[in-house]
């Protein structure tokens, strides 16, 4: 079946240091992926996406890479900041439907 | 812009009553989503509408009910409600399907 999981439940970092969020995905056919942040008592917000056709993309501070070969998806976050700690999800369609379903997490704790 | 709320923040139910959460939107977005957030299980999708007048069951619908009468609302209704349902509940909108989902800030319902 399908299924969006996250290598780590928890990651802690210092703040400075670069954090990388894994995220394995088992639909093959699956052509677009998003990160989502949620911080404490908050909604989910989106951060960013990327298509199949692609194998990286940037934004502001994080980088998505997409490696299709081991279905592997990974959100890096550069120079982590206190405001960074949240929960990440990835989530991606559901076998062509239209509906999105989303990994069960990892929690990202930046230490001062 | 308000982006997406959600009313009421928190109630706490007795088993067997009814309530409904409602969920507005004045991004102008076509479609709408209500997801439930357990512990360790990440956000499930209960129903969602791609447009005013139409609805459609998510992942797990059993226990709950939708209507989408005005584009900028979407409700969901607990008829008898149940312990099971005891969750955080998150609404979302988006412009078109599967891209970037506004969520709103939630709301804790507790069934005892």
């Amino acid at each position: 079946g399908e299924s969006v999981g996250l290598h780590l439940p928890t990651l802690s970092v210092q703040e400075g240091d670069n954090s990388i969020i894994n995220c394995a995905y088992s639909n093959s056919a699956s052509d677009y992926f998003i990160w989502y942040k949620q911080e404490s008592g908050k909604g989910p917000q989106f951060i960013i996406d990327i298509r199949s056709n692609m194998d990286k993309r940037q934004g502001q501070r994080v980088t998505v890479l997409l490696n299709k070969t081991v279905k592997h998806l990974s959100l890096q976050i550069a120079a982590t900041q206190p405001g960074d700690s949240a929960v990440y999800f990835c989530a991606e369609p559901q076998g062509g439907s239209e509906k999105l379903v989303f990994g069960k997490g990892t929690k990202l704790t930046v230490n001062p | 812009n308000a982006g997406v709320t959600q009313t009421p923040k928190f109630r706490v139910l007795k088993t067997g009553q009814s309530m409904t959460l409602l969920c507005a939107q004045d991004m102008n977005h076509e479609y709408m989503y209500w997801y439930r957030q357990d512990p360790g299980m990440g956000l499930r999708l209960i129903h969602y509408s791609v447009g005013e007048g139409t609805t459609a069951k998510g992942e797990v619908p059993d226990g709950y009910n939708v209507s989408r009468l005005k584009k900028q609302n979407f409700l969901l209704g607990l008829e008898s409600a149940a312990p099971s349902q005891t969750s955080v509940y998150f609404c979302a909108s988006s412009y078109l399907i599967l891209y970037e989902q506004y969520f709103g800030p939630g709301t804790r319902l507790t069934v005892t």
